[in-house]
């Protein structure tokens, strides 16, 4: 079947534009994660959600970021007022329930210039 | 905060040796993941192995998990060029609130020398 889906694949912005990144997970999985990854580094966790709930925001640099998740299915994770800081791949994850396989996404590059 | 630490950082073999590479955690976890991730590509998922499970096996992948460690291993057997990616452990913790994020290390890369 298919799998994680994100869009746009690549982005690029100015500076103090606002950006929304889609995520459509795996159908029938429950539970939707958000990380950002750096150049060489491991994904770092944003946020993650049950059906429509945000269950922890605890990884949200600041409060430009939000993500949600309404239905329980599709995700857009929006950043309000970028900076350059914020240019980075980000992923997202689905999985079908606590504590099992999470499967990513292409993930987003997201550029601000 | 980082909670997994890969060991080596990089690794070169010639293709069909065997690579070992490790992992080293510091709190306890309900599962501990691996993944692969081409240059520029996409993470794939390897493994699972739970918290009460000490050894789990996926084709040519093998992986181990000693929890009085805090430690995990992979090892991937007859390595072909196509295994040249940058490893990843990542360690679902357990929480008092419930938390099920995952948490990565900084990756080993590999390289298999045809």
């Amino acid at each position: 079947g298919a799998g994680v889906s994100q869009s746009p694949r690549y982005k690029v912005t100015k500076r103090g534009q606002d950006v929304a990144l889609r995520c459509d997970p795996i159908s029938g999985h429950v539970s939707l994660y958000w990380y950002r990854q750096a150049l060489g580094q491991g994904p770092e966790f944003l946020t993650y959600f049950n059906y429509e709930a945000q269950q922890d925001k605890s990884g949200l640099p600041n409060d430009r970021f939000s993500a949600e998740r309404p239905e329980g299915s599709i995700s857009t994770l929006t950043i309000q007022r970028t900076e350059q800081r914020d240019s980075a791949m980000y992923r997202c994850a689905s999985s079908s329930g606590p504590h099992y396989e999470q499967y990513f996404g292409p993930g987003t590059r997201l550029t601000v210039t | 905060s980082q909670q997994g630490e890969e060991d080596p950082q990089a690794l070169s073999i010639q293709e069909g040796e065997n690579a070992t590479m490790n992992c080293s955690y510091k709190t306890s976890i309900n599962n501990l993941q691996w993944y692969r991730q081409n240059s520029g590509r996409g993470l794939v998922h390897l493994i699972l192995i739970r918290s009460n499970e000490r050894e789990k096996h996926s084709g040519r992948l093998r992986v181990t998990l000693d929890t009085s460690k805090k430690s995990s291993s992979l090892l991937i057997t007859a390595s072909r060029a196509a295994d040249t990616a940058s490893y990843f452990c990542a360690t679902d913790a357990v929480s008092n609130f419930g938390n099920e994020k995952l948490t990565f290390g900084t990756g080993t890369r590999l390289t298999i020398i045809p």
